[in-house]
């Protein structure tokens, strides 16, 4: 098992510029999420989904989207990249149902110019 | 929304001493109470959870308790190496709908 994969690594973009980060995971888990991580701060929930085609927002969704047509996939995209959306951005996935283990993926690391 | 808070921002600790990070919350929903590892450069990795019907959970050096009558709940690490030297994070979540809201996050050092 490959667990929760992310691509790119790394990206710097120009203002104003859209992408697509990308999150796949092979556990057949439910529960799929995309957080920021900012510079000395915790996590922060951007968007969530509970099975494909379903997904919610979470604390700060304002300028991204996200869509679930399949369990496996789960993408986050920037519609007009902004300075402020420089970050490290985490997908996780786990099983539904209580108390069940978050699983992280590497991380890809955005810088917006 | 819930509102989480971690102390000590920063810890320092002697190899072999023990060390105790605590996390407070708001939502009196929270049922899954969650601390994550961080490495530099690294993702975060699940070290040890409890729910809300269970006060205390151990595993090997490491520990979390719950005291959900206070609205807090504590990490502890006895017996500190320096590999144990990370960001910790505690993650308190409610029901099926997975939300974790992470705190700010305590960065332990543990010194030789």
């Amino acid at each position: 098992n490959a667990g929760v994969t992310q691509t790119p690594k790394f990206q710097v973009l120009k203002t104003g510029q859209s992408m697509t980060l990308q999150c796949a995971q092979d556990m057949n888990h439910e529960y799929m999420s995309w957080y920021r991580q900012d510079p000395g701060m915790g996590l922060r929930l951007i968007h969530y989904s509970v099975g494909a085609g379903i997904t919610d927002q979470g604390e700060v969704p304002n300028g991204y989207n996200v869509s679930r047509s399949t369990t496996e996939d789960f993408p986050l995209r920037l519609l007009s990249a902004a300075p402020s959306q420089t970050s490290v951005y985490f997908c996780a996935s786990s099983w539904t149902g209580e108390g069940n283990e978050q699983f992280f993926g590497p991380g890809t690391r955005l810088t917006v110019l | 929304g819930e509102n989480v808070e971690q102390h000590p921002s920063t810890l320092s600790v002697q190899e072999g001493d023990s060390a105790v990070i605590k996390c407070t919350y708001s939502d009196s929903a929270s049922n899954y109470f969650p601390w994550y590892k961080q490495e530099l450069g690294k993702r975060p990795q699940l070290i040890i959870d409890i729910r809300s019907n269970v006060g205390e959970k151990k595993d090997q050096r490491i520990a979390v308790t719950l005291n959900k009558t206070a609205k807090h709940f504590s990490l502890h690490i006895t017996e500190t190496q320096p590999e144990d030297s990370a960001v910790y994070f505690c993650a308190p979540g409610s029901g099926s709908a997975r939300q974790l809201t992470f705190g700010s996050g305590t960065q332990l050092t543990v010194l030789p």
